[in-house]
């Protein structure tokens, strides 16, 4: 069966430093991974995806992530954080053509502090 | 021109209660799902349907049903709610051979 882990419960950061999202999964196959972003009482929005191809992906707001397989290891990234990124973050997996659903880590909450 | 739509966002209700969530995509997509998000933030799958054919069903008391009257509307009724069934409900579509899961607005219930 397919999981994901998000190690971190909350991440806070200040204003203009990198962010570090961290995620881990396990997969039978060859995995596609998710993240996505949740803002206060708002739904989930996609981010970026990693499905084949370059192990670095670039998503919306100038997030990225780099797909490990040796770590199983998809951790998100921006360069320079901003107040406006707190918020949580999932980061998903799916197993095709073994399992078609999304399998959601618990979830990390992002603070940055200006 | 809202992707994934879900109506109400807010529902309050009493214990014993049966209630409905609509869901509706315009994306052309043809693969639907709702899932739960619990008071700790973790999200579940419940449902997902394809072609208006059921195709997940994961372990959820059959108080819930879903139906889906067409590829682009898939609806949850929810019978003789219970105090636990309070969460967030997201409805989210895709292609089926696709990739990338789009999700609504999500429907806060409160069972009281």
């Amino acid at each position: 069966a397919q999981s994901v882990a998000q190690p971190e419960d909350q991440v806070n950061v200040a204003e203009g430093n990198p962010l570090t999202v961290k995620c881990t999964y396990s997969v039978s196959g060859n995995p596609y991974l998710f993240w996505y972003v949740q803002y206060p009482n708002r739904g989930l929005q996609f981010l970026l995806k990693y499905i084949t191809g370059d192990n670095l992906v670039k998503g919306s707001y100038g997030f990225e992530a780099e797909f490990n397989k040796s770590q199983t290891s998809f951790h998100l990234k921006k360069p320079s954080a901003l107040v406006s990124d707190s918020a949580l973050y999932f980061c998903a997996v799916r197993d095709p053509p073994n399992d078609y659903k999304l399998s959601f880590g618990a979830g990390t909450t992002v603070t940055v502090r200006a | 021109d809202t992707a994934v739509s879900q109506t109400p966002k807010y529902l309050v209700t009493q214990m014993g209660n049966d209630k409905s969530i609509k869901c509706e995509q315009n994306l052309g997509h043809d693969t639907m799902y709702w899932y739960k998000q619990d008071s700790k933030k973790f999200l579940k799958i419940m449902f997902s349907y394809n072609n208006k054919e059921l195709i997940i069903n994961e372990t959820v008391p059959n108080r819930f049903s879903p139906k889906s009257p067409d590829k682009a509307h898939l609806n949850l009724h929810i019978n003789s709610l219970e105090l636990g069934d309070s969460a967030v409900y997201f409805c989210a579509s895709s292609r089926r051979s696709g990739n990338t899961i789009y999700f609504g607005e999500g429907s806060w219930l409160t069972v009281v």
